[in-house]
């Protein structure tokens, strides 16, 4: 079975400042990992994904996230917030093998501080 | 190339009405998925179709839930005799295949609210 855990719900940062939001994983297979956004009242949009190539996975908008099999991690990066990067973030990881359902994490929502 | 269309936006029905939700997948995809996003969580899976097959229902409540993906048509979410329970936002994605590794692109979603 697998799982994502996002600890915390919220965070909140200064235009401009780093964007760190955490994803840890559970799985018993080698895992597909996504990072996906929603904005209020849309659908999901896929931010990057790992598909076992490189461990550092550059994405839309200036994300980036880099996965750590050691720490079971794949945290969301983005060096500099723009106001338009609030919105609602989900961690999901599918398992490779296998189809292609996704299990997601409880979401973070991201807020920018002008 | 429109991408996963799904409708009604919103839905209200009354507890004990059926509900009907529609999703259209991209075109050439063959692989559909359903979802449910409750308040305060993240999206739970429901059920994988793949043209006229169930895949896997593992997330499909036992009672009063039921899904199809026609041939011909849009994929079905059918809810019989709502319950309050049931308001949630439901989300279709689809896939180009079914492998774990390929994108799933979703739809606007449904929002249902029973009263």
């Amino acid at each position: 079975a697998q799982s994502v855990t996002q600890l915390g719900s919220h965070v909140s940062v200064s235009e401009g400042a780093l964007v760190l939001l955490r994803c840890n994983y559970s799985s018993s297979v080698p895992p597909y990992l996504f990072w996906y956004v929603q904005y209020p009242n849309q659908g999901l949009q896929l931010l990057l994904k790992y598909t076992s190539a490189a461990t550092l996975v550059k994405g839309i908008n200036g994300f980036e996230a880099e996965f750590k099999k050691s720490e079971t991690s794949f945290h969301l990066t983005k060096p500099s917030a723009h106001m338009s990067d609030a919105a609602e973030y989900f961690c999901a990881v599918s398992e490779s093998g296998a189809n292609s359902k996704l299990t997601f994490g409880k979401g973070i929502t991201l807020s920018v501080r002008p | 190339n429109a991408g996963v269309m799904q409708n009604p936006r919103h839905l209200v029905r009354r507890r004990g009405q059926e509900a009907r939700l529609r999703c259209s997948p991209m075109k050439g995809h063959s692989h559909v998925y359903w979802y449910r996003q409750l308040p305060e969580e993240g999206l739970k899976f429901m059920v994988y179709l793949q043209k006229e097959n169930i895949i896997d229902e593992s997330g499909m409540p036992k009672e009063r839930f039921s899904a199809e993906f026609p041939k011909e048509g849009p994929s079905i979410l059918r809810i019989q005799q709502v319950v309050r329970g049931d308001s949630a936002a439901y989300f279709c994605a689809s896939s180009l295949t079914g492998t774990g590794e390929t994108e799933a692109f979703f739809g606007q979603g449904t929002r249902l609210t029973v009263v």
